[in-house]
């Protein structure tokens, strides 16, 4: 399996909600990250986590709350979002963080917020 | 602000015609410089990296070119195809314990049959 999967593809919430997105890989790969991304805006690193542990947020808003509960998955809860805060989320996985190569992207989740 | 960023936004070629996509980087402690192809809908696709100490490298039919002393990247695709049409991003590795990859702006290449 060479794939990031991530679901949903598609989310809408209202600004009161919770829900969470999820990715999954089964490469073995002990880096994870979120990105977001706008329109015709490149991908902006979110987080990163290495060998399960937090190792970099991008100063993101606590709304936005990452979680990876094992080598394999990777969650992002979202609560109490803004319209600003709708985009393509993605996901990717590399051998380990450091070295930039061997990044694998998932298809993303299409979230607006309403 | 972004290190990255590219000199065209937009680029339209005819089917068949060699494209080129140009890339500037700012950190000339970057070690590696990835590609990718992201079409509408997908996530960024590998296309071709380079690190550092190379200044060119082929694959099937792309060719990437590094020059450090001007710190400028470009990607060359030769016969290009409708289906080479999408989103064209250089990606640099800020390298260090972490190690970012940092995105360039993006070039919208359109392939006209």
């Amino acid at each position: 399996d060479t794939e990031v999967t991530q679901t949903p593809k598609h989310l809408v919430m209202g600004m009161t909600n919770k829900k969470s997105l999820k990715c999954e890989q089964h490469m073995g790969h002990r880096a994870m990250y979120w990105y977001k991304q706008k329109a015709k805006k490149p991908p902006e690193l979110m987080f990163v986590y290495s060998y399960e542990k937090l190792s970099i947020n991008e100063s993101v808003p606590s709304r936005f709350s990452p979680e990876c509960p094992n080598s394999s998955l990777l969650n992002l809860h979202l609560h109490a979002l803004q319209p600003e805060d709708s985009a393509l989320y993605l996901c990717a996985s590399s051998p380990r963080a450091g070295t930039g190569d061997g990044y694998t992207f998932g298809s993303g989740t299409r979230l607006t917020v309403v | 602000g972004e290190s990255v960023g590219l000199h065209l936004p937009t680029l339209s070629v005819q089917e068949g015609d060699n494209s080129i996509i140009n890339c500037a980087y700012s950190n000339s402690a970057s070690d590696y410089f990835i590609w990718y192809k992201q079409e509408s809908g997908k996530g960024p696709q590998f296309i071709i990296d380079i690190r550092s100490n190379m200044d060119k490298r082929q694959g099937q039919r792309v060719t990437v070119l590094l020059n450090k002393t001007v710190k400028h990247l470009s990607l060359q695709i030769a016969a290009t195809q409708p289906g080479d049409s999408a989103v064209y991003f250089c990606a640099e590795n800020y390298g260090g314990s972490q190690g970012n990859l940092i995105f360039g702006k993006g070039t919208k290449l359109s392939v006209k049959p």
